[in-house]
């Protein structure tokens, strides 16, 4: 069965651009659109945005200005990139198949935003 | 975008019912039929319980059930059990093609 898993650095300092890499096993990436959610400690769910296949991308308005996302189809992996992180970008991200708006999920991965 | 509106928590006895509300605006969860229902344990991945409203994923308890009407979804938890006792988020498509989630529902099983 298709299987998530989330990676990137642990720890990001501030004003610098976390990058986090989704990788997809036991199936194709294709003709799929990947999302990307993340949750602040003892916080709700925030969608941050997803990418198809083809690279057509929809962001969340409220991050839209330092997100971007790209798929890389020859890896089964796509990607997140935030720019000028601060501290209330610290949380857990999950990367999803946005099926039925999120069929299957990564196990998340935390990030913390420090000095 | 606004978060969806749920209430903070909902409680109930087991074998009651209970029902969580999700209420947006005509630009997403009224103007649509894709909005899901996640349960999410203390520390876990949220897991999908409904799609488009009212389908369920295979290998969801029938007790799940979702609905809409107007502006406002619902998700209904019959049969209420131990395990039951998690966060619930909905989630709907929007006009803007993004998707926004709910500010979260704590179910408690009493």
């Amino acid at each position: 069965q298709v299987q998530l898993q989330e990676s990137g650095p642990g720890l990001v300092k501030p004003s610098e651009t976390l990058s986090l890499t989704c990788t997809v096993s036991g199936g194709s990436i294709s003709n799929y659109y990947w999302s990307w959610i993340r949750q602040p400690a003892g916080k709700g769910l925030e969608w941050i945005g997803r990418v198809y296949t083809s690279g057509i991308t929809n962001y969340n308005p409220s991050l839209k200005s330092r997100v971007t996302m790209s798929v890389d189809t020859s890896k089964n992996q796509f990607s997140l990139k935030l720019t000028s992180v601060t501290a209330a970008d610290t949380a857990v991200y999950y990367c999803a198949r946005d099926y039925y708006g999120g069929d299957i999920w990564g196990q998340g991965t935390m990030v913390t935003v420090s000095s | 975008q606004s978060a969806l509106t749920q209430p903070a928590s909902v409680s109930g006895s087991p074998g009651q019912s209970i029902t969580i509300s999700c209420t947006g605006t005509s630009s997403d969860v009224g103007g649509y039929n894709y909005v899901s229902w996640y349960q999410q344990h203390p520390g876990k991945a949220p897991k999908l319980m409904i799609y488009e409203v009212s389908h369920r994923p295979s290998g969801v308890s029938n007790r799940f059930s979702g609905s809409k009407s107007g502006n406002t979804a619902s998700l209904t938890i019959s049969g209420l059990q131990a395990e039951d006792e998690a966060d619930y988020y909905c989630n709907s498509y929007t006009s803007s093609s993004t998707r926004v989630f709910g500010g979260g529902t704590k179910v408690t099983v009493l």
